[in-house]
């Protein structure tokens, strides 16, 4: 079963409204979560990392204020995507490392689509 | 700077039969690990195989093995006994071998199992 679950799997919304896709741990405690966004064909790309209790960290060229991060807990990330536009319409998807006697293992979400009309 | 190179669009592969899908990377980090993961036309990314880069030993995980050969950054994935729900996008990932778990994505292998 998954271990990292992603909600909603899928979102419609009209631009300019807000939309918040959430993330979350079963069973594990994660510190540190990851947001990717994927459009179509194409491969994926780290968007930011979700720091639990503190501030995200955004990778270049990704817009802070459009794309708030908030990592309330140890199991919970939520990602809003603010005043949206068809252009952001694209596959969200999370992941979180789960440690284990095997060695790292990142489990990522069941992804969310978003389209922007 | 981490990179992937995935240079593999598409592949084709008789159902019963192995298929090895390309990765090669390269980074300046001295640890790392190396990841392949299925992806499926519903978005999901399946985790497959990971391996570290101090681990001697090639990675298996039931019909899959990675080819791992670190003089030449190279992390080929091995599928054996090909199956038709083996068919999906295919993406090879590095990231840091300890904490932290950014991963950097190839471009995808699609490969297509024919029965």
């Amino acid at each position: 079963g998954a271990v990292v679950s992603q909600h909603p799997s899928r979102v419609i919304c009209k631009s300019g409204t807000s939309v918040k896709i959430e993330c979350r741990s079963l069973d594990f405690q994660a510190t540190t979560m990851f947001w990717y966004r994927q459009f179509p064909k194409q491969s994926l790309m780290l968007m930011a990392t979700s720091n639990e209790g503190s501030k995200a960290t955004y990778e270049q060229g990704v817009e802070k204020d459009k794309f708030l991060i908030n990592h309330a807990s140890l199991t919970l990330s939520t990602l809003t995507v603010t005043s949206a536009h068809p252009e952001d319409s694209s596959f969200y998807i999370c992941s979180a490392r789960r440690a284990g006697l095997s060695g790292n293992t990142i489990y990522f979400g069941e992804g969310s689509w978003l389209t922007v009309v | 700077a981490q990179k992937i190179t995935q240079t593999q669009p598409g592949m084709f592969v008789q159902e019963k039969e192995a298929v090895t899908l390309d990765c090669t990377y390269d980074t300046s980090d001295q640890s790392y690990g190396l990841f392949w993961y299925k992806q499926p036309s519903s978005g999901e990314m399946i985790f497959l195989i990971y391996q570290g880069s101090y681990d001697e030993q090639n990675a298996t995980e039931g019909r899959y093995s990675l080819n791992f050969q670190k003089a030449r950054k190279s992390a080929n994935l091995v599928i054996s006994a090909s199956q038709l729900g083996d068919s999906a996008m295919y993406f090879c990932a590095m990231g840091p071998e300890t904490s932290g778990s950014r991963l950097t994505f190839g471009e995808g292998t699609q490969l297509t199992v024919n029965p």
